[in-house]
């Protein structure tokens, strides 16, 4: 079985940065799509980035664009978010998942790391 | 971008009854392929969403069959057969035909009355 473990989120001044990470376990992701998504407290879900099988393909939403970088370590099982310039409203829970290519969804899930971003 | 709307945005049912949400895209969400990439999400509380149905009506691994899915084009409907206590939580279809980006509803809440 499949599994996805991020970690890095924590309490962030606005202008700062933060590296979450997401560790994939239980099967070959290498070649799979991921994703970040994230949550707002309350609120629904967010698409936030994505980066193909290869690392060679990475997207972004436009209020992200230039301060996020999306990145994978495939000799590692990792997926990456350089956050930078971090703003109040950056502030969620930011899960990331694998995009299937036979779903086009997403069929796993981790658990979530939260980032605050607060003065 | 396209725009998921969905209906009601919360659902208050009877333990044992019928629920059913419907989803309403800007566009239609048939992808050149042939396939509409229209799926449904569950988010129980404090949980991460979860994969129930995907391409309109497939139901996920693992998934009880009184879930549901239905539709074409630009409306699509969840519907649950009987509501169980472990249904509660917030639903979500999400849209993978026009990406990027990825758009999701806004969620419709089910509770129970």
């Amino acid at each position: 079985e499949g599994q996805l473990l991020e970690s890095g989120g924590d309490l962030v001044q606005p202008g700062g940065s933060l590296r979450l990470s997401c560790a994939y376990s239980g099967f070959n992701f290498n070649n799979d799509g991921m994703n970040w998504v994230r949550q707002a407290p309350g609120k629904g879900l967010e698409w936030v980035s994505a980066i193909s099988g290869d690392g060679n393909y990475r997207i972004y939403t436009d209020s992200v664009k230039g301060r996020f970088t999306i990145s994978r370590d495939n000799s590692k099982n990792t997926l990456y978010l350089q956050m930078n310039s971090l703003r109040v409203e950056d502030t969620a829970i930011y899960y990331c998942g694998r995009f299937s290519s036979i779903y086009y969804s997403y069929d796993y899930w981790g658990q979530g790391t939260l980032v605050t971003v607060s003065s | 971008d396209i725009v998921m709307t969905q209906t009601p945005l919360s659902s208050p049912v009877t333990l044992g009854q019928p629920a059913s949400i419907s989803c309403r895209s800007s566009q239609s969400l048939v992808h050149s392929d042939g396939n509409t990439y229209l799926s449904w999400l569950q988010q129980r509380p404090g949980q991460p969403p979860r994969l129930l149905i995907y391409k309109i009506s497939n139901r996920f691994s693992g998934v009880p069959d009184r879930f549901s899915g239905s539709g074409a084009g630009t409306d699509f409907t969840l519907k649950i057969s009987r509501v169980e206590a472990e249904d509660v939580g917030v639903y979500y279809c999400m849209q993978g035909t026009h990406f990027p980006p990825i758009t999701f509803g806004q969620g419709t809440r089910l509770e129970i009355k």
